[in-house]
């Protein structure tokens, strides 16, 4: 496996359930992105990983619940979603944390239905 | 803050045809400019990037995009479109300066879907 992976690629959940999304880092980077991306609207940044350690929250709701148990793994759990939580959700990672300046290499996203 | 306009939400081209996408961002300082490509049920792909320099960029695929401070534009370039180039296009703009609240963010447009018609 090369660059950025994610699993699953696609979900469809109900809102009391309780799924993970995982994304995986082949770079050797050490900063690691959640985005959530919605119709018509820019990327949203979720959450900021750098060196393990979060850097960013983007004022997300608490039923979102992001994990980087390493440099090369981020999970964003999720629970007690809403339907417009509906959306495609895109991992990416960058060399350092500076989210402003590096370039980011993104996977190929989760589309994730909440009924 | 910095913020990032698309004008054109949908533009379609023949297949050989030039090709301009606009982008206009707004940053009090050098910005760092980015366009990304987004195939469909794709992820982003790094087309090009801007930092300093020389203010005409070459990208992958044959796309190049021109810096103009005085325009506060960023608009990608191709001089003759393929089918295979039809995808979404974001531009972004990236802080050069860290403020006080430490690490800036990427900031995205909305996007411009691009058709390509034979």
């Amino acid at each position: 496996e090369t660059g950025v992976t994610q699993t699953p690629r696609h979900l469809v959940m109900g809102m009391t359930n309780k799924k993970s999304l995982k994304c995986e880092q082949h770079l050797g980077h050490n900063a690691m992105y959640w985005y959530k991306q919605s119709a018509k609207k820019p990327l949203e940044l979720m959450f900021v990983y750098n060196f393990k350690e979060q850097t960013e929250n983007n004022s997300v709701p608490s039923r979102f619940s992001p994990e980087c148990p390493n440099s090369s793994h981020l999970f964003l759990h999720l629970h007690t979603l809403q339907p417009e939580d509906s959306a495609l959700y895109l991992c990416a990672s960058s060399q350092a944390g500076a989210s402003g300046t590096d370039t980011q290499y993104f996977g190929p996203g989760t589309r994730l239905t909440v009924l | 803050a910095q913020s990032v306009t698309q004008p054109d939400i949908h533009i379609t081209v023949s297949e050989g045809a030039s090709l301009e996408l606009r982008c206009n961002y707004s940053y009090g300082a050098t910005p760092y400019l980015f366009w990304y490509v987004q195939s469909p049920g794709q992820g982003l792909q790094l087309l090009l990037k801007y930092f300093s320099g020389d203010t005409l960029v070459q990208g992958i695929k044959g796309f190049e995009a021109e810096f103009k401070r005085s325009q506060s534009s960023f608009n990608l370039r191709k001089p003759s479109v393929h089918w295979s180039d039809a995808a979404e296009y974001f531009c972004a703009v990236g802080a050069s300066v860290i403020s006080n609240f430490g690490n800036e963010k990427l900031t995205f447009g909305t996007g411009t879907r691009l058709t390509i018609i034979p």
